[in-house]
């Protein structure tokens, strides 16, 4: 398809459980983003990448917390021993615009929604 | 740091009244400004953006004017439908990696 695909759509985990999950952006976009939506609440950024460079990493919760993109197209975002407060539903975006450019809108996935038992 | 605060829902409406979802700003630096909607069952899509003092971004009836001077972004409808029902997140982007910073968002339901 032509947008940002994510996978699995729903994800069920019992704590202590390490998940992953999967982004495939627009073919060709140079920048892509994880954000965090709790529920009722707006995304909360968590880590950003250009090509296969992960260039900011600051929203990232904690060290359970990883995100690769080895070939600067797909992601995976992996949270290790799953907490209830990791409960949410899990975003990314990709734009084909690199870092400083801050004209262009984000074009986000339909998300990951995690539920930690 | 970068923040947005915006109107706290529910926001109850009638077919065909006003709409103003207010948005509030604070940024070093100059942002872009962008409004984000999200229906039932969809993601995050963009609806309306502006990326500099005084502009106005406009799409499907909804505008919201970039006002630097009170670092506002609100958005407002003359007369909403029922298919305008949705969250609507303000944010902005800014800095070196283009990530952006939402508001909390604010739900919208008009009813027939």
């Amino acid at each position: 398809g032509a947008g940002v695909s994510q996978s699995p759509r729903y994800k069920v985990a019992k704590r202590g459980q390490d998940v992953a999950l999967r982004c495939d952006p627009i073919s060709g976009h140079v920048s892509l983003f994880w954000y965090q939506q709790a529920l009722g609440q707006g995304p909360e950024f968590l880590t950003y990448f250009q090509n296969e460079a992960q260039l900011d990493k600051s929203g990232l919760p904690s060290d359970r917390f990883f995100a690769e993109r080895p070939e600067g197209s797909v992601s995976t975002l992996k949270i290790q021993r799953t907490q209830q407060e990791d409960s949410a539903v899990y975003l990314c975006a990709s734009t084909p615009l690199p870092g400083g450019h801050n004209t262009g809108e984000l074009f986000f996935g339909e998300g990951s929604r995690l539920t930690v038992l | 740091g970068d923040s947005v605060t915006q109107m706290e829902g529910p926001v109850t409406l009638s077919e065909e009244a006003c709409l103003t979802i207010n948005c509030t700003y604070t940024a070093t630096g100059y942002p872009s400004l962008f409004w984000y909607v999200q229906y039932p069952g969809e993601g995050l899509q963009l609806l309306l953006k502006a990326t500099k003092a005084d502009d106005k971004g406009s799409n499907k009836g909804f505008e919201a004017t970039y006002r630097k001077e009170t670092t506002s972004f609100h958005l407002e409808k003359g007369s909403v439908q029922v298919s305008d029902s949705a969250v609507y997140f303000c944010a902005l982007q800014s800095g070196a990696t283009n990530k952006l910073i939402f508001g909390t968002g604010t739900l919208l339901a008009v009813q027939p």
